[in-house]
């Protein structure tokens, strides 16, 4: 079993819909909890950044974390063509120790 | 705005010659850097972690001789991949850490194409 778990899609959704996306983790240890978006032959980009349990939100953007579930989601509202792109989740122990990655969720947002 | 920059942003060489990536913290001094590879619709797939003024550490199944990574100021980690082999051909990608939040920053990637 991975430590970080991931549905790889795709996922398809139209114009303005609600998208979530999500990954369990079996690491009881992580702590910080990532959310980065990566388009084609990019970089990945952070978008969210949440401490242990609770709630971010950032514009259209919301991230939730669930410590007693092991399990982390990223909320997109009005989603965008523009928002088309690989969603990677990633967490860490924190002091410095390695990210752990999902595989990645790829997103389409049609018109 | 960025702050990791990396060079070149794609590269081609031929099968046995070395290739050199630079990546660059452009608004902290990164005393960690990471290097990743990654391979088409796959995940990235640490490779080393490099440390300002001392020797990187460096995965399981990586090689260390075939990846140099030299880290000699605060500010450019490099990767030298030598003897390079189709095989290598894939996306390398390198990031710095803000120990403050425990987040990376990641650079634009480098596409290496060998033939």
């Amino acid at each position: 079993q991975k430590e970080v778990e991931q549905d790889p899609g795709p996922l398809s959704v139209p114009e303005g819909a609600i998208v979530s996306l999500n990954c369990t983790y079996s690491n009881s240890a992580f702590q910080y909890f990532m959310w980065y978006r990566q388009y084609s032959r990019k970089g990945p980009e952070l978008l969210m950044y949440t401490y242990s349990s609770g709630n971010k939100e950032d514009g259209r953007f919301t991230a939730q974390v669930d410590k007693s579930s092991k399990y982390i989601s990223l909320f997109i509202r009005d989603s965008q063509p523009s928002d088309s792109a690989t969603y990677l989740c990633a967490m860490s122990a924190g002091g410095g120790n390695k990210l752990t990655f999902g595989t990645g969720t790829q997103l389409k947002v049609e018109l | 705005g960025a702050v990791v920059s990396q060079h070149p942003s794609w590269v081609i060489c031929k099968s046995g010659t070395s290739v050199k990536i630079e990546c660059r913290s452009l608004d902290f001094q990164a005393t960690t850097m990471f290097w990743y590879r990654q391979f088409p619709k796959q995940s990235l797939m640490l490779m080393a972690t490099s440390n300002e003024g001392s020797k990187a550490t460096y995965e399981q199944g990586v090689e260390k001789d075939k990846f140099l990574i030299n880290h000699a100021s605060l500010t450019l980690s490099t990767l030298t991949v030598t003897s390079a082999h189709p095989e290598d051909s894939s996306f390398y990608i390198c990031s710095e850490t803000h120990t403050s939040t425990d987040t990376q920053y990641f650079g634009p990637g480098t596409r290496l194409t060998v033939l």
